[in-house]
């Protein structure tokens, strides 16, 4: 059974500051998909990123990139210059290639932007 | 951006009704799922979807039940609420094809429900 671990419940960082949100998971599969999720108070799941376990190099959106340490098993949120909308739950989440589609979640992790 | 819709956004109501909470998209994504989440918590998958026709049971547990008639359309029900059901429900869909893996799944705005 797949397991994705989310060790920081919360985190402060300070507006245009980077901050890196930890993320480790679980699995004998060696093919599966890695992904990232911003929820903020109003509810909704928004995805971010996406990381392949084939994928070579690091995945970057604007201002998120994915930190992929497949020996290690983790794959790190790094969100760069943050920005007060930043402040949210961010959940990490896989999906080994043959589930069909369904993703594993992480606890996920408070991040809080201040001025 | 994804459409998939969920109604309605919130719903207060007392014990013992019957619920249906509306989920649709118009990616014609084959997949849908459903999650429940507590506030602060993570995201339990309740029911998925691989076509019309097709329903199972997700990894928590779950009193409700599901349909996929048709593709664009996968409504949860809850034929007797209680206090324990209440809690965000997430609808999310995603696509098949070449690539499937990398396919992220499109989320719903979720409904708040809070049973009384």
């Amino acid at each position: 059974a797949q397991k994705i671990t989310q060790t920081q419940p919360g985190m402060f960082v300070q507006e245009k500051e980077a901050v890196t949100l930890d993320c480790t998971y679980d699995t004998s599969d060696q093919s599966y998909g890695l992904f990232w999720y911003k929820q903020p108070s109003s509810g909704e799941m928004i995805f971010l990123i996406y990381q392949g376990s084939y994928d070579e190099q690091n995945a970057t959106e604007g201002r998120y990139s994915l930190n992929f340490q497949k020996a290690r098993k983790s794959a790190n949120l790094v969100i760069s210059a943050s920005q007060l909308g930043d402040s949210a739950m961010y959940f990490c989440a896989m999906r080994p290639t043959d589930s069909w589609g369904k993703l594993q979640f992480g606890a996920g992790t408070q991040v809080v932007v201040t001025p | 951006e994804a459409d998939i819709y969920q109604t309605p956004r919130y719903l207060v109501i007392g014990t013992g009704k019957k619920i249906t909470l509306e989920c649709s998209q118009t990616m014609g994504h084959d997949k849908m799922y459903w999650y429940q989440q507590d506030p602060g918590m993570e995201l339990h998958l309740i029911h998925y979807s691989y076509g019309v026709n097709s329903t199972e049971k997700g990894d928590l547990s779950s009193e409700s039940t599901v349909s996929r008639i048709r593709t664009e359309h996968f409504p949860l029900t809850l034929e007797s609420a209680r206090p324990s059901h209440t809690s965000q429900y997430l609808c999310a869909s995603s696509g098949s094809g070449w690539g499937h893996s990398n396919q992220p799944q499109h989320f719903g705005d979720g409904t708040r429900l809070s049973i009384l």
